[in-house]
């Protein structure tokens, strides 16, 4: 089974600043990785796939990087509504099924 | 685009059934999809608990498995969770999600519905 850990855990910064968050696999996941932004009292949302790949309607001060095990996630220049919790993701063939990383607060500074 | 709209009792007793029903909107729940279970304990991190296909198929989490059902309802386009022998550890938000065949990421989902087990 694979084991995404995410770091920092808390990220403390202020809007316009740039965010790096960390997610390491225990094993190589190629690069079928996945971020999620979860704000209070809302579902998860689809921020980046396959690594790199923003979904639709994300801006682009997002972006992802990564392969094998370690990926990150830049925010640019953080904007007031990008304050929130990050999750990466993974999904494995055997066992099969998804595991999300502990998740990366980005509160402000 | 797809919806979906989690429902169920928001209570349980401890060592009984947790049962949630996911309706699927604007979208058959028979085209090319997974239908995903995610949970999220108070002020902790998501957990993956299982997903169906529309033939029938499932996987589930290794830890959750031998509590956990999860079915679909072609009829009512919707799909379904049943956790059994709950305990105070599984009150969570509880979500339902899409994903679609031959990805990896889960890109709709349910507004999540809190499910406290109590007495």
């Amino acid at each position: 089974e694979i084991v995404l850990t995410q770091s920092p855990a808390t990220l403390s910064l202020s809007p316009g600043e740039r965010a790096t968050l960390s997610c390491r696999a225990s094993q190589s996941v190629s690069n079928y990785l996945v971020w999620y932004q979860q704000k209070p009292g809302q579902a998860p949302r689809l921020l980046i796939y396959d690594a790199s790949n923003r979904a639709t309607g994300i801006p682009a001060r997002f972006s992802g990087s990564g392969s094998g095990t370690d990926f990150t996630l830049t925010i640019s220049s953080l904007e007031p509504e990008d304050f929130a919790v990050y999750y990466c993701q993974q999904r494995g063939d055997w066992p099969p099924g998804i595991t999300f990383g502990p998740g990366t607060k980005v509160d402000i500074k | 685009q797809v919806q979906l709209q989690e429902s169920g009792p928001g209570l349980v007793k401890p060592s009984g059934t947790l049962s949630l029903t996911c309706v699927v909107s604007d979208g058959s729940i028979s085209n090319n999809n997974w239908w995903n279970w995610v949970r999220q304990p108070p002020g902790k991190g998501l957990e993956w608990i299982g997903e169906i296909y529309h033939s029938g198929r499932t996987d589930y989490n290794p830890s959750l498995k031998s509590r956990v059902t999860i079915s679909i309802d072609k009829s009512k386009n919707s799909f379904s969770l049943k956790v059994r022998s709950v305990i105070a550890a599984d009150t969570a938000v509880y979500y339902c999600a899409r994903r679609y065949s031959g990805y990896d990421y889960l890109d709709y989902w349910g507004q999540g519905t809190l499910v406290t087990v109590s007495s």
